[in-house]
This record gives C-alpha cells, structure tokens and sequence, in this order.
C-alpha cells in the first residue's frame, strides 16, 4: 500500500486563488520531503527540500514566496501555491524518506493542478 | 549534457517480449532508483541498487558502478508494464537529493 499519501489529486480553480497540497508520510518518520514539478511528457524538476523543522531549500528560479513548503512535523509536509496564475497549472509530486541510512524515497500518487 | 541519461527514450514492444532501458549516470552515487509512472501520475520505487543486481517478478535491474551504467530489465512483457520507466540517481550530497532521468515511455501491446 502507500507509505506517502498526497491529497487533494486533482485541483481545478480560478486564477489568484491560493492552492495547499498536503504530502503525509503514513507509516514511517520522513525527516527530509521532497517538492517536485511535472511538465508533460518531461522528468521531475526539484522545486525544494524540506527537513522537519527547519526552512525549506529551494532549488535556483524557485520563488520561494510564490510556493510556501512548511514541514511542521514527522509525517506532514504542505505546499501553499500562492496566488496562483494559469502558469503555474502542472503536475506536483512529493516525495519523503526517512532518516535511517539507505531507505528508499517514497512518492506521492501527485496532484494535477490546474488554474483557469 | 544531463547526469542521467537514459535509452530509448520511446519503447514500443509484443507482448511477450523481453525489454531492457539503459541508463548511464556521470556523477558519483551513493545509489540509484528504478521508478515507474504510470498514466494517472503515481510513482512507485520499483528498485534501489547499488551494486550487483536485482530480481523482482519479471523484473530485473542491474548495476555497473565502474562504468556508470545501469539496466532494467522486464522478462515476459505485457500490456499493464506499459508506463514511464525512470532512472534517478542518489547523490551523497546537498542533502542526498535525486536526480533524474527524462525517462523511457514503454507501450506493450497485446
């Protein structure tokens, strides 16, 4: 079964409207969670990294006030895309490992986003 | 040129047949990931190698760290393998993070 829920799976809103993705680790503590971005038919592209507690990194062209990442605890981080504008309209994918050497990072199924 | 790079980039194949998706990495690893997306966008953690080989089902996924070079195997195919196969490597640095493959599109036909 899952060990990374992502919810919602799919949003559809107006433009300027601020969308929050939840990412839950279900069965193990994930010290580090990982934002990706998906364009069609392209690979994942690391928007930023978080670590429980602390502030995010965001990788380079990554506005950080335009995708606020909070990892307030073990098993939750979220993704607040603020005001969002048509261009941001893509597929988002979390993914979580846990602290313990060598485990392997686990995805979330992902959330299509769209803004009209 | 990408840190992964991955072959072929579009599969098509008979059921049945027996499919490999290279994958080639230039940066130092501490391991590497064989992911699997399918059309509704989930991706699942198929393998996580870093020597030798290993087998699951028809599955089967190879690693040669002196040449950087890694392999997946599908032994048997059929129509439900059909899906985005992803090569990403582990890096032992800046917090460990992955970097990806552009992936292979595999379509199995019946």
């Amino acid at each position: 079964g899952a060990v990374v829920s992502q919810h919602p799976s799919r949003v559809i809103c107006k433009s300027g409207t601020s969308v929050k993705i939840e990412c839950r680790s279900l069965d193990f503590q994930a010290t580090t969670m990982f934002w990706y971005r998906q364009f069609p038919k392209q690979s994942l592209m690391l928007m930023a990294t978080s670590n429980e507690g602390s502030k995010a990194t965001y990788e380079q062209g990554v506005e950080k006030d335009k995708f606020l990442i909070n990892h307030a605890s073990l098993t939750l981080s979220t993704l607040t895309v603020t005001s969002a504008h048509p261009e941001d309209s893509s597929f988002y994918i979390c993914s979580a490992r846990a602290r313990t050497r060598n485990q392997p990072q686990h995805f979330g199924d992902g959330t299509r986003l769209s803004i009209l | 040129k990408n840190e992964v790079e991955q072959s072929p980039q579009n599969l098509t194949a008979q059921e049945g047949e027996f499919i490999t998706i290279n994958c080639s990495y230039s940066v130092g690893i501490s391991a590497l990931h064989w992911l699997q997306q399918h059309p509704g966008g989930g991706i699942v953690s198929l393998f996580m190698l870093s020597s030798g080989k290993k087998k699951h089902g028809r599955l089967i996924a190879t690693i040669n760290i002196q040449e950087k070079h890694s392999s997946l195997h599908i032994t048997a195919s059929h129509p439900r393998d059909s899906a985005v196969y992803i090569c990403a490597v582990l890096t032992p640095y800046n917090n460990n993070d992955m970097r990806f493959g552009a992936g292979t599109r595999l379509t199995v036909k019946p």
